[in-house]
């Protein structure tokens, strides 16, 4: 299995602050990433995914996405306290989607 | 959006006993859905890929016999974990994706406890 790889964290961040989350992954193939959004005791939600190299933009959340170097990064600008999460990076490998061990992320007001 | 529902969203069984998840896809059809678990603190590790009509491919290490798929139709999928364990408590996650589109939408999952 290719492996994604996170940092556990957790990121702290003042409220209005960019928190910028990090991604690699092992698997050079892969064309299709994705970051979702995990509270806990819940399921992932999708907020964006990327496919071409650079960056893509929706709303105050930006995806970098770098093939070259095999990584793939979030930012959210203005961070705000709802934004606390963990934040799982996935790529696609084949047919199936392969999960990173995620991101904690703490926006404190 | 689309929707896919589990039941139950929790459940709290005896060692030895089997229990069934159902994850339903509400307003699209989806021709293959996605088991996971996930362990407190941990990443979602995929169990198996369900195909409609067809046997479910599991990864390796997940015990076929012990968990059981059915992907009956294109929008059920169920998993059914028999003689449940304590070590087999965990949050069980569905994803189904559509045949469509091929956008993969998560379930709310199901928390197994075994006691």
């Amino acid at each position: 299995q290719k492996e994604v790889e996170q940092n556990s964290g957790p990121l702290s961040v003042p409220e209005g602050a960019i928190a910028s989350l990090n991604c690699t992954y092992s698997d050079r193939g892969s064309q299709s990433f994705f970051w979702y959004r995990q509270y806990s005791g819940k399921s992932p939600e999708l907020i964006m995914f990327i496919y071409s190299n650079g960056d893509k933009e929706d709303g105050r959340f930006t995806a970098q996405l770098n093939k070259a170097s095999q990584y793939v990064s979030l930012l959210i600008r203005d961070s705000q306290p709802s934004d606390s999460a963990t934040y799982l990076c996935a790529v696609k490998s084949g047919n199936k989607l392969v999960f990173g061990a995620g991101t904690i992320l703490r926006v404190k007001s | 959006g689309a929707v896919v529902s589990q039941h139950p969203s929790w459940v709290i069984c005896k060692s030895g006993t089997s229990v069934k998840i159902e994850c339903r896809s509400l307003d699209f059809q989806a021709t293959t859905m996605f088991w996971y678990r996930q362990f407190p603190k941990q990443s979602l590790m995929l169990m198996a890929t369900s195909n409609e009509g067809s046997k479910a491919t599991y990864e390796q290490g997940v015990e076929k016999d012990k968990f059981l798929i059915n992907h009956a139709s294109l929008t059920l999928s169920t998993l059914t974990v028999t003689s449940a364990h304590p070590e087999d408590s965990s949050f069980y996650i569905c994803s189904a994706r559509d045949r469509i589109s091929y956008e993969q939408y998560f379930g709310p999952g199901t928390r197994l406890t075994v006691t």
